[in-house]
């Protein structure tokens, strides 16, 4: 069975601080793995998404996250917040790319 | 390129009543699939359509069905209408390539009073 954890449900950061949002995931072969946003009243868009190959992905808006297999690990990292930045983002782990399993989300608040 | 649209935005019924959702995936994908997001919640997945046949499911029960046409775009259907129905149903569209993720929709917010 597959499952995704989100450590910290609220971040808060400083613009221009670092972004760190942590994923870890279960499953037992290597899966895919994705990161979405959402902002309020949208639908999930996606940032980035590794699925084999080199485990430092870089996606849109400055974003990138790196698969630790031995950590099971997929954290998402920005270097500097921008207040465009504030959203819910999603961790999302699937098999075969068919179903996916989210995480719960983490709220990520960018404060001026 | 028009991406992922569903219809209605917003809708409004009462328990037990029935409802039906809409969803044209993106240009050039095939397969469909239902996602139910309670308030502070990840996305749930519902199932998935391909092919006009439903390829997998979730852990719903049978009164969420869903179609798929010709033309690739479906319909969920959720009958006898329960207030933990209440959620924002997400449709999303893919490609014959899974590993390129899933487009979302924005959403169909059903509120059952």
């Amino acid at each position: 069975a597959q499952s995704v954890t989100q450590l910290g449900s609220h971040v808060s950061v400083s613009e221009g601080a670092l972004v760190l949002l942590r994923c870890n995931y279960s499953s037992s072969v290597p899966p895919y793995l994705f990161w979405y946003v959402q902002y309020p009243n949208q639908g999930l868009q996606l940032l980035l998404k590794y699925t084999t190959g080199a485990t430092l992905v870089k996606g849109i808006n400055g974003f990138e996250a790196e698969f630790k297999k031995s950590e099971t690990s997929f954290h998402l990292t920005k270097p500097s917040a921008h207040m465009s930045d504030a959203a819910e983002y999603f961790c999302a782990v699937s098999l075969t790319g068919n179903q996916f399993y989210f995480g719960t989300g983490t709220s990520l608040t960018v404060i001026p | 390129d028009a991406g992922v649209t569903q219809s209605p935005t917003h809708l409004i019924k009462t328990r037990g009543q029935q409802v039906t959702l809409r969803c044209s995936p993106k240009s050039g994908h095939d397969t469909v699939s239902w996602y139910q997001q309670a308030l502070g919640q990840g996305p749930q997945f519902i199932f998935q359509y391909y092919e006009e046949e439903e390829r997998q499911r979730g852990n719903f029960p049978d009164r969420f069905s869903g179609h798929q046409y010709p033309n690739y775009s479906s319909e969920l259907n959720v009958n006898a209408l329960l207030l933990g129905d209440s959620a924002l149903y997400l449709c999303a569209s893919s490609p014959a390539d899974r590993e390129l993720g899933y487009t979302f929709g924005s959403g169909t917010r059903l509120t059952v009073v």
